[in-house]
């Protein structure tokens, strides 16, 4: 079944320890990318990457690392929490054109006490 | 300047009814894509429907149907007879073309309740 896996789904940690989002996809696809959700704010976009090895800053970067060493694989990573991204975060994989769909994770939920 | 506008917060509709959901866009690119996607309570994110900026018809699927007025820079998704698991927040996005990274940027939302 084509899909886009996340884990953990939920996350409840504490300001200043580390840690990691892991986001899989088994469709191939080159484009992948995190977005985070607030409340009567949308989705905004965080990181993203057209292929192996190549990344770039979406629209809220601060506070967040990624790396792309494999396709199918791009975790996010937190080096030090802050209460201000507790978050819904979302991955999202696609094809990379203006017509392609991106198809997205069941998403996790992250507090930071 | 916001790339797209939800300007309804929340709507309500009767169950079986039609309801027109609204989106504006602003782009300077001649190509590119609009997409509406469905968030119900559960939290997942389900790509409902998507239109080009160079497709001529209307796209529809199912009982969605997107209303493309290319000269008004509108997208709005039109349901058919509305039923209750239609109530979820509603996404509208553009996605960009050109040479730069296609990004999808996304409208703030519509919050749907179907009334039985």
């Amino acid at each position: 079944e084509a899909q886009v896996t996340q884990n953990p789904r939920y996350l409840i940690t504490v300001t200043g320890k580390k840690l990691t989002v892991t986001c899989s996809q088994n469709m191939n696809h080159e484009y992948m990318s995190w977005y985070r959700q607030d409340p009567g704010l949308g989705l905004r976009q965080i990181y993203y990457s057209m292929n192996v090895e190549v990344t770039d800053k979406g629209d809220v970067p601060e506070g967040y690392k990624v790396s792309r060493k494999e396709k199918r694989n791009f975790p996010l990573i937190l080096e030090s929490p802050s209460p201000n991204q507790t978050s819904l975060y979302f991955c999202a994989s696609s094809l990379w054109d203006r017509t392609d769909t991106q198809y997205f994770g069941p998403g996790t939920r992250l507090t930071v006490l | 300047a916001q790339k797209i506008t939800q300007t309804q917060p929340g709507m309500f509709v009767q169950e079986k009814e039609a309801v027109t959901l609204d989106c504006t866009y602003d782009t300077s690119d001649q190509s590119y894509g609009l997409f509406w996607y469905k968030q119900p309570s559960s939290g997942e994110m389900i790509f409902l429907i998507y239109q080009g900026s160079y497709d001529e018809q209307n796209a529809t699927e199912g009982r969605y149907s997107l209303n493309f007025q290319k000269a008004r820079k509108s997208a709005n998704l039109v349901i058919s007879a509305s039923q209750l698991g239609d109530s979820a927040m509603y996404f509208c996005a553009m996605r960009e073309g050109g040479t730069g990274a296609n990004n999808l940027f996304f409208g703030t939302g519509t919050r749907l309740t179907v009334i039985p």
